[in-house]
């Protein structure tokens, strides 16, 4: 099977501007969660899809939006970039709506905003 | 916010030796579950353990777990060059229905 792939990898925005990033999950898994990962505040949740509906979202700014297709792929949108928002974004997949359970996560994005 | 605290926060050991981290959480669990990434990259699933048990093992890996004291701690025997990562506890977060993970330690085995 298939692991969660991200895409890009890797992203260079500037200031100000906005980014999508892509996630799709493994064959079968229908939550997709999404966490930003920074040297200074560590592993943060941002937000979390199931079939498609918003479940849970961490304590993001509403910059940060995502959505769930009908295929379980995910994306998430970080409007007016700042430089705080570089980080590695990071996607995991798991079977059931269920944080508790086992997670599966992708290699992530990571984007410089300069 | 973060739930969890490691300890230590960076540890380097010999290859061969044994490698202790541990890990502090703050609220009431149903488990536990350790992860592992290696630089810049994904986590990785390691073990997971119910707050009904108080010890779990997986290959070199054993994973004990003390609810009276909100910690538990991750035991690598045998260590690797290739066990070099940096290592996660996670708990959920019974709000957000979402994980929390600690801050995390960075463990280094020398060759």
């Amino acid at each position: 099977k298939a692991g969660v792939t991200q895409t890009p990898r890797y992203l260079i925005k500037t200031r100000g501007q906005q980014v999508t990033l892509s996630c799709s999950p493994i064959s079968g898994h229908r939550s997709v969660s999404w966490y930003q990962q920074t040297p200074g505040q560590g592993l943060q949740f941002l937000f979390e899809y199931f079939s498609e509906t918003q479940r849970n979202k961490g304590n993001f700014p509403g910059r940060f939006s995502g959505r769930q297709f009908s295929n379980s792929r995910s994306e998430m949108n970080v409007s007016t970039l700042e430089l705080g928002d570089s980080a590695l974004y990071l996607c995991a997949s798991s079977l059931v709506a269920d944080a508790s359970y086992e997670q599966y996560f992708g290699p992530g994005t990571r984007l410089t905003v300069t | 916010s973060q739930q969890g605290e490691e300890d230590p926060q960076a540890l380097s050991i010999q290859e061969g030796e044994n490698a202790t981290m541990n890990c502090s959480y703050k609220t009431s669990i149903n488990n536990l579950q350790w992860y592992r990434q290696n630089s810049g990259r994904g986590l990785v699933h390691l073990i997971l353990i119910r707050s009904n048990e108080r010890e779990k093992h997986s290959g070199r890996l054993r994973v004990t777990l003390d609810t009276s004291k909100k910690s538990s701690s991750l035991l690598i025997t045998a260590s690797r060059a290739a066990d070099t990562a940096s290592y996660f506890c996670a708990t959920l977060d019974t709000g957000r229905r979402a994980l929390t993970f600690g801050s995390g330690t960075r463990l280094q085995v020398q060759p």
